[in-house]
């Protein structure tokens, strides 16, 4: 069974840089694709991009300036950062498996951008 | 980016009774495959969302079999037959056609 766990600080000041891990158990991160989503009550489910099982990236517009997604296959994790971070940042972030129909998702981790 | 449209937001259900959930699309989800780009979920309070349907119409693994997906092109339904109580929760389509994917606003779903 595919299991994903986000792990991170779940308070980060303005200006500063948000880094989330996810460990990725039960698959290979060599396969499939591995998203980043975030929910907040103000925008609703958004997909900040992906990371595919070639270490191919891909963004959403509105925040490619400042994310990136990156792996470690040794430790079958993949990570997100997210710069100069606002408090429009808060919100609960999502790793999710699959590219046309994401189907594991991981719990859950609240970040709170306050200072 | 392909703006994901809802309709109702809320939805009072009996139990029993058969539910439907529109989502429209403002660019069509068919691709060149012969497949619509368009998935269901169904976010239980408290937890992730959870894959319901996928390609439009296909079931994901385990979910019960009164809910059903339609649709093509920019017009699609999830349709569930007989409604539990088990089934309350917000229900998102998501658009996997274009970069960036993008879900509707949701519908929450509860009982009467």
């Amino acid at each position: 069974q595919v299991q994903l766990q986000e792990s991170g600080p779940g308070l980060v000041k303005p200006s500063e840089t948000l880094s989330l891990t996810c460990t990725v158990s039960g698959g290979s991160i060599t396969l499939y694709y591995w998203n980043w989503v975030r929910q907040s009550p103000e925008k609703g489910l958004e997909w900040i991009g992906f990371i595919n099982h070639s270490g191919r990236t891909n963004y959403s517009p509105s925040l490619k300036s400042r994310v990136i997604i990156s792996r470690d296959t040794s430790k079958n994790q993949f990570s997100l950062n997210l710069r100069s971070v606002t408090a429009a940042d808060t919100a609960v972030y999502y790793c999710v498996r699959g590219d046309v129909s994401p189907d594991y998702w991981g719990q859950g981790t609240l970040v709170t951008v306050s200072s | 980016d392909i703006v994901m449209t809802q309709s109702p937001l809320s939805l009072p259900v009996t139990p029993g009774e058969p539910a439907s959930i529109s989502c429209r699309s403002s660019q069509s989800l068919l691709q060149t495959n012969g497949r619509n780009y368009l998935a269901w979920y169904l976010q239980k309070p408290g937890q992730s969302p959870q894959l319901l349907v996928y390609l439009g119409s296909n079931r994901a693994s385990g979910v019960p079999d009164r809910f059903i997906g339609s649709g093509s092109g920019t017009d699609f339904t999830l349709k569930i037959s007989r409604v539990e109580a088990e089934d309350v929760g917000v229900y998102y389509c998501m658009q996997a056609a274009q970069i960036p994917r993008t879900f509707g606003q949701g519908t929450k779903v509860e009982i009467k």
